[in-house]
């Protein structure tokens, strides 16, 4: 049972665009939601996180978005740079307080970036 | 920067084999998990320590799988006998106390069982 969810598993963006990946999930118990950026071979680095109690958090050319009602988030990237492609995984955590720290991961983005 | 340190990095071996993983986490980091990403899926958790003691091992078969760490520092998972639908990357990621303060992954293992 999938409870985070990204549907496409592939995005395209001319460099100095902005690209935006798209997340929804379906447990309303998250409260703390995370992006990281995987390249092949290598394990994901965290990229930008999200508190429930915000609707937007911004980090350079980094922003995501919540909306709690429609249970989605997005990541935006503006502008879009060729070292940004990479595979994007969406993650979300039940009960940040817990000691049980268990990351959700959605299927990924693959993002690709062209000149 | 500190790193959360993986061996092997690359793994072949043999359905019905035992193979075995190994996980440093950084220096002061009292959690630890092990996560399986099988090709084309995110990642999953299979087990999560606090110090020495399993918290979380909800996810792990534990008919061919165990995970220890010892004295609360480098952790082992180890797969007795491996099967063909055990071939994935295999990620260890350590935290302060909990996932609160952040997770940092290591490079993980990839895994193909032939």
């Amino acid at each position: 049972d999938q409870q985070v969810k990204q549907n496409s598993p592939s995005l395209s963006v001319q460099e100095g665009r902005i690209s935006i990946l798209n997340c929804d999930y379906t447990n309303s118990m998250f409260d703390y939601f995370l992006w990281y950026k995987k390249y092949p071979a290598e394990g994901p680095t965290f990229l930008i996180s999200i508190s429930s109690i915000k609707d937007k958090n911004e980090d350079g050319r980094f922003t995501v978005f919540l909306n709690k009602s429609a249970k989605h988030l997005s990541l935006h990237i503006v502008p879009s740079q060729p070292g940004d492609s990479a595979v994007y995984f969406c993650a979300a955590i039940r009960d940040r307080g817990s000691t049980l720290g268990r990351l959700y991961f959605g299927r990924g983005t693959q993002l690709t970036v062209w000149p | 920067e500190a790193e959360v340190a993986q061996s092997p990095r690359y793994k072949i071996t043999e359905k019905s084999q035992a193979v075995a993983f190994w996980c440093d986490p950084i220096s002061g980091h009292a959690t630890l998990y092990w996560y399986r990403q099988i090709l084309g899926q995110g990642p999953e958790l299979l087990v999560q320590f606090q110090d020495e003691s399993v918290v979380d091992d909800s996810q792990l078969p534990k008919d061919r799988f165990s995970a220890e760490r010892l004295k609360g520092v480098d952790s082992t998972l180890k797969i007795q006998p491996a099967e063909l639908g055990d071939s994935a990357m295999y990620l260890c990621a350590s935290s302060l106390r909990s996932a609160r303060s952040g997770y940092t992954f290591g490079s993980g293992t990839r895994l193909t069982v032939v």
